[in-house]
This record gives structure tokens, C-alpha cells and sequence, in this order.
């Protein structure tokens, strides 16, 4: 199994200002991922963390606004720039990790974010 | 355009009455898991169907993968208030890179 952890578990930032997100897995782990889910809404991925390179964004996601790192195989940091109101939404950590012969997903248990 | 759709949208039903919801995928799935939500809260994994023609059950709720294992539909049997919440199917996706995504989301009221 895998324990995730995020920093903060929530927070309140005025529009214009930038905030960053940490997960931390208890094991070393495949791949981590970031997720958005907006009020109501559904999840949807933001990008893939590659641990020593730039991650990988899905569609209408970019660096510039959500620039990610991945410095090792347990660790990952989720950034928000320069927020506005419609950023508001819970940011989720997701991991997948080789257990035997196939992989398991986990997740963490998200940073709700409320831009004012 | 979303990979994996689900339908309906939004259900109200009255307590009691049986209930279907649907998720497509536009590529074939190699696993499809069902999730249950309440807004501000973790994911409840309810089930997950891996081979073509599966069903599982759990409690009132059962789902399956379609033969061609493209749609799943995730019924609810005689429903109860605590039922109500959103239900989210997801899947993983192998095509070049790993992904794993998320249905579009179906949220479910039901009516005491």
C-alpha cells in the first residue's frame, strides 16, 4: 500500500498570489499524478510528475500556471500561480505503485483551496 | 472531447425505485473502477470490473463491462437516502503513457 500526505490540507489566498502544494508518499512509488476536482465537478487531471523532468500537462493545463516538480520517488510539489477565484477547488495527489504484478492507484487526501 | 462520458448527468429519484447510471469510454478499457463521493470528501471505491462481460455486486449496488468492455452501467436497487452522492467511474489508459481519468461524474439525489 501506499500513504500519501499533502500540505496544506486547505487554505484561503487572496487572488494574484501563489500557492504550493507538497505530497508525500510514505514508499516509493511509479508515478504521481495531480488532479483537480471543482465544486460539483468531477476530477480531472492536471498532469503527470516525471521525477528529473518537466511533467506531463493534459489538455488546458500549462506550466506557467501549474508548474510541478518531482525531485525523487516519493515527493512531488504542486504549484498555483498567480490564482484567481476560479481556482477554487480541491487539488489531489495520486500515486500508482507496481504491487506484484499489477499496479494499484491511491490518492491522497487533497488540498482544499478557496481564492478570494 | 472527454474520454470518459457518463450519463445521466444529474438523477433525483424517490427512495425506493431502482436506478441506472452509464460511463463510455471512446477506447477499450483494460479496468474500470466506480467510485462514490460525497463533495469535500475521499473517494469510496465501490467496485472494480477488469474482463469483458464481468459483473459485481455489493450490497444493492452491481456493475458491469459490456462485452466489447468500452461501457460499464452501474445499477442501484430499491435506493435509499444514503445512496445520494456522486458517483464517478475511472479507468486507466496505456496508449503511449500511463493515465488514469475520471468520468465526467454522475451526481445522485434520492428523495425520502
Amino acid at each position: 500500500s501506499a500513504v500519501i500526505s499533502q500540505k496544506p490540507s486547505r487554505d484561503i489566498c487572496q487572488r494574484g498570489t501563489s500557492l504550493t502544494i507538497q505530497c508525500q508518499v510514505d514508499s516509493q512509488v511509479t508515478m504521481m499524478f495531480w488532479y483537480r476536482q471543482q465544486p460539483g465537478q468531477s476530477l480531472t487531471l492536471i498532469a503527470t510528475a516525471n521525477q528529473g523532468s518537466e511533467a506531463t500537462y493534459e489538455s488546458g493545463f500549462v506550466i506557467d500556471k501549474f508548474p510541478i516538480s518531482r525531485p525523487n520517488l516519493t515527493f512531488s510539489t504542486l504549484t498555483v500561480s498567480n490564482m484567481s477565484p476560479e481556482d477554487s477547488s480541491i487539488y489531489l495527489c495520486s500515486v500508482i505503485k507496481l504491487q506484484g504484478i499489477s499496479y494499484e492507484q491511491y490518492f491522497g487526501p487533497g488540498t482544499r483551496l478557496t481564492v478570494t | 472531447s472527454q474520454e470518459l462520458e457518463q450519463s445521466p448527468q444529474s438523477l433525483i429519484v424517490q427512495e425506493g425505485k431502482n436506478l441506472t447510471i452509464n460511463c463510455t469510454s471512446s477506447k477499450t478499457l483494460y479496468g474500470l473502477y466506480w467510485y462514490k463521493q460525497k463533495y469535500g470528501e475521499g473517494l469510496i471505491f465501490l467496485m472494480m470490473l477488469q474482463k469483458g462481460g464481468e459483473e459485481k455486486s455489493h450490497e444493492k449496488i452491481t456493475a458491469k463491462l459490456d462485452e466489447k468492455k468500452q461501457q460499464s452501467s452501474l445499477h442501484i436497487t430499491a435506493s435509499q437516502p444514503s445512496h445520494a452522492g456522486i458517483y464517478l467511474c475511472g479507468a486507466a489508459y496505456t496508449s503511449g503513457t500511463y493515465k488514469y481519468i475520471f468520468g465526467t461524474g454522475t451526481r445522485l439525489k434520492v428523495l425520502a
